[in-house]
């Protein structure tokens, strides 16, 4: 059965300094795997997918995220935080139905 | 354009009401889904359509929970006999094909007292 993790309740960055969120997942085909953000109060945003194709993945508001196969990561970084990426992240893995993680709250620290 | 649109945003009923929720997709999307959020959970997946097909109910938590689509567009979640466990945020989503990215309403907030 397929299964998505994010083993962080919540990360907490300085400004300016890089982030990263984790996600882990299982499945039994080719995986795949999305980020979606969410602000308080508004709906999820997406920001990046990984299909297939080059591992690392670029997205909306300078996030990326890198597919490791052999780990069965998919993490978002950032190289450089901004207060206003504070928000819940959400890692959702699609095998035969759309699969999403219990979030990650980010904490951007100023 | 207009985004993917539900009404209500914030629902009331008493045990034992039933209840319906609307999803306006972003026009042209062939694929919609409904989800269930608990607070502090992630999106549960409920139910996929494809058109007016529902081609997965298999996370409809019981046979109480509804949803149609029967012209494509518009969608309908609806909830008989709600119970308290039902109270959660529903999001709608849609989308342009299968594996393309979801573009998520504001969600209906359900509180069953």
């Amino acid at each position: 059965a397929q299964s998505v993790a994010q083993p962080e309740d919540q990360v907490n960055v300085a400004e300016g300094n890089p982030l990263t969120v984790k996600c882990t997942y299982s499945v039994s085909g080719n995986p795949y795997l999305f980020w979606y953000v969410q602000y308080p109060n508004r709906g999820l945003q997406f920001l990046l997918k990984y299909i297939t194709g080059d591992n690392l993945v670029k997205g909306s508001y300078g996030f990326e995220a890198e597919f490791n196969k052999s780990q069965t990561s998919f993490h978002l970084k950032k190289p450089s935080a901004l207060v206003s990426d504070s928000a819940l992240y959400f890692c959702a893995v699609r095998d035969d139905k759309i699969i999403f993680g219990k979030g990650t709250r980010l904490h951007i620290l100023p | 354009g207009a985004g993917v649109s539900q009404s209500p945003r914030y629902k009331v009923a008493k045990r034992g009401q039933d209840v319906a929720l609307r999803c306006d997709p972003i026009s042209g999307h062939v694929s919609l889904f409904w989800y269930q959020q608990a607070l502090g959970q992630g999106p549960e997946f409920l139910t996929y359509f494809q058109n007016e097909a529902q081609l997965d109910k298999s996370g409809l938590p019981s046979d109480r929970f509804f949803a149609e689509r029967p012209e494509g567009s518009v969608s309908t979640l609806k909830i008989q006999r709600t119970q308290q466990e039902d109270s959660a945020v529903y999001l709608c989503a849609s989308s342009g094909g299968d594996l393309r990215e979801q573009y998520f309403g504001p969600g209906t907030r359900l509180t069953v007292t």
